[in-house]
């Protein structure tokens, strides 16, 4: 069964700082993994999607790698600011008991402070 | 440019009553999904529809039904409802789910989520 885990839970940085969000999943035999964020009471905005046959895909200050057969992917937010305080979701496409869909991590909590 | 759109957005319920929940989406997306999000257990599948007039089983199905009504609108029904569904639902599209599994990028797009309380 296909299990993703984001650390940490919760992150607490300065404005302006870089900063590294972590996503592992236990099946390698995915189809794309993507990258959410959620504002309170909101739903999920698609930040970047990476395809399994790709690294990394980027949009503005953010990056996104894929190392499937190790199981990680990793967000990188360049010079943070308060306004990208939310909670980042990492999710990850495959097939799963018969049923193509997405599995998605617990999620970290990202708070950037002026 | 709505996106998708859920209604209501907040709903209050006793146990045994029955519910839907409504979805549609302006994207003319083929596929289209529920959700429910709780505390500690992330997001997961109730179920899906990848394409009009078919709908398939997700991971958590119990105590659910669901219509694909047109390609628009795909609703959500709590026949008889129980205080364990309380939770957020949220209703997503992608362009093609048959897309995804021939290596296209179809990333979901998701509404601002039902806030369902069962009292």
């Amino acid at each position: 069964k296909q299990e993703v885990t984001q650390i940490p839970a919760a992150l607490s940085v300065p404005e302006g700082e870089n900063l590294v969000l972590n996503c592992s999943f236990t099946d390698s035999a995915i189809y794309n993994l993507q990258w959410f964020r959620q504002d309170p009471g909101k739903g999920l905005t698609s930040l970047l999607l990476i395809q399994s046959s790709q690294r990394e895909q980027t949009s503005g200050r953010l990056n996104a790698s894929l190392d499937k057969s190790s199981g990680r992917s990793t967000l990188y937010i360049a010079a943070s600011q308060p306004g990208d305080s939310a909670t980042y979701l990492c999710a990850v496409f495959n097939t799963q008991g018969g049923s193509e869909k997405l599995v998605f991590g617990k999620g970290t909590k990202l708070t950037v402070n002026p | 440019n709505a996106g998708v759109t859920q209604t209501p957005k907040f709903q209050v319920l006793k146990t045994g009553q029955s519910m839907t929940l409504q979805c549609a989406q302006d994207m003319n997306h083929n596929s289209m999904y529920w959700y429910r999000q709780d505390p500690g257990m992330g997001l997961r599948l109730i179920y899906y529809s990848a394409s009009e007039g078919t709908t398939d089983k997700g991971e958590v199905p119990n105590g659910y039904n669901v219509s694909r009504l047109n390609k628009r609108e795909f609703s959500l029904r709590l026949e008889s409802a129980a205080p364990s569904q309380t939770s957020v639902y949220f209703c997503a599209s992608s362009e093609a789910l048959m897309l995804t599994l021939l290596g296209s990028a179809q990333p979901q797009h998701f509404g601002d989520g039902t806030r369902l309380s069962i009292l």
